[in-house]
């Protein structure tokens, strides 16, 4: 079974720039889920997703933080102006039930 | 909302000995489910061990086992006969179990060294 797929792994980019991320969850989950992480603490909930529908967004600085999940499935995480403060390492999961979460790699983002 | 503590940073154990790692949490709910991740290096996030809240029963996974205390609220991961590839971050998550918004809530981590 393919796990939960993330790209870029890393990406670097300046203050003001704008930068999206991808996740592919495992086939089949209907719960997808996005966190952050910054160095040296553990992950945050960003959003999360059932099916194609917003659960909880609830930490989300929707101000310049915006995502989607198109046809249920695919979801980009977008940020538009970046700051300093969102490097971060940005984590997808994805879920069959309230049991397990499933965690792709990450994506360093380096805001300079 | 729910808060996750993990007090201890960093742990360091030597290979095939035991250790434990501590975390408590505050809820006020009495129905919901945590959670040790490990994450090494490499980021993945991969799931330790599950334990819910209304079982009584401690949770074992072969080497990895839980002291599940619901009254206070703690929540410990005993590792048994460690080995150098259980070096890694470990975070102590919580689960809510009442449907709907069920994101994991994390601590901070603790940064287990295996000294061979």
């Amino acid at each position: 079974e393919a796990g939960v797929a993330q790209s870029p792994r890393y990406k670097i980019i300046e203050k003001r720039q704008s930068v999206a991320f991808w996740c592919n969850p495992i086939s089949g989950h209907a719960t997808l889920y996005w966190y952050q992480q910054i160095l040296g603490q553990g992950p945050k909930l960003l959003i999360q997703f059932q099916n194609n529908g917003v659960v909880d967004d609830s930490q989300l600085p929707k101000d310049r933080f915006s995502a989607e999940r198109l046809k249920g499935v695919d979801s980009t995480l977008k940020i538009q102006p970046a700051k300093l403060e969102d490097s971060a390492v940005y984590l997808c999961a994805s879920s069959p039930s309230i049991y397990e979460q499933y965690f792709g790699p990450g994506t360093r983002l380096t805001v300079t | 909302a729910q808060t996750v503590t993990q007090s201890q940073p960093e742990m360091s154990v030597q290979e095939a000995e035991t250790v434990t790692l501590s975390c408590t949490y505050d809820t006020s709910e009495s129905d919901y489910y945590l959670f040790w991740y490990k994450q090494p290096p490499s980021r993945q996030m991969i799931l330790v061990i599950r334990q819910e809240a209304y079982k009584q029963q401690n949770a074992t996974e072969n080497r990895f086992s839980v002291n599940f205390q619901k009254a206070a609220k703690s929540f410990s991961l005993k590792i048994s006969d460690s080995q150098l590839g259980d070096a890694a971050m470990y975070f102590c998550a919580y689960r809510s179990a009442g449907g709907g918004a069920d994101g994991l809530t994390f601590g901070k981590g603790t940064h287990l060294i295996i000294q061979p």
